[in-house]
């Protein structure tokens, strides 16, 4: 069955770095855009990041421009999310999602990675 | 970017149907298609229409989408609701101005 499973959450201080990984099992990773979505502590869903299946384009939300990177690579059927400058607003369970192309509904979700930013 | 808004909760009896409204801020909602995501606690988000009215893979035929034109919204109705309904719903439409994704607040259901 086609799963994304992501890793790399954790606590981390203010200010500090984390990087995310989805990891892609059963099905062609390299056919699908991904996106990244999060989750506050009792709040909605908040779409993070886009990156088209050849890495281009690439899209970010105002909150995270500038602080955060999307990366992929295909070739080890992986995504990454690159998080600096890290605030406790950006405390949340992270979400990695397919999309069959740019602006299209999310298909498939990971079970979610959850980011601490507390000193 | 245009905002999606939803009611916080809504609540209807076993066997009944629901239906939860999703109401576009600025712009027509016919410009970028809906999607409809379900969201247990504890469970990933799981899409259950998408492309305003289509359902997704397994999804049962009780859940229906629509939009409305004349008032830029659009609508998940669910009928013979099943306690297993209850969940966090979300809409969620495309900003193609800006390439964002925009999520609703999400509508609380519950089944009692």
């Amino acid at each position: 069955e086609e799963q994304l499973v992501e890793s790399g959450g954790g606590l981390v201080q203010p200010g500090g770095s984390l990087r995310l990984s989805c990891a892609v099992s059963e099905f062609s990773f390299n056919t699908y855009d991904i996106n990244w979505v999060r989750q506050a502590p009792g709040r909605g869903l908040e779409w993070v990041s886009y990156i088209a299946r050849s890495g281009d384009p690439i899209y970010y939300a105002d909150s995270v421009k500038g602080r955060f990177t999307i990366s992929r690579d295909n070739a080890k059927n992986s995504l990454y999310l690159q998080m600096n400058s890290l605030r406790a607003e950006d405390t949340a369970l992270y979400y990695c999602a397919t999309s069959y192309y740019f602006g299209s509904g999310l298909f498939k979700w990971g079970q979610g990675t959850l980011v601490t930013v507390s000193s | 970017n245009f905002m999606l808004t939803q009611p916080h909760s809504v609540s209807e009896s076993p066997g009944k149907t629901v239906t939860i409204s999703c109401t576009r801020s600025s712009g027509s909602i016919a410009s970028s298609y809906v999607q409809w995501y379900q969201h247990r606690p504890g469970s990933s988000p799981l899409i259950v229409i998408y492309d305003d009215d289509q359902r997704a893979s397994g999804v049962p035929d009780r859940f229906s989408g629509s939009i409305d034109r004349s008032s830029d919204s659009a609508s998940l109705t669910i009928s013979g609701l099943q306690t297993e309904d209850e969940a966090d719903y979300y809409c969620q439409s495309f900003d193609a101005s800006n390439a964002y994704w925009v999520f609703g607040g999400g509508t609380k259901l519950t089944v009692l």
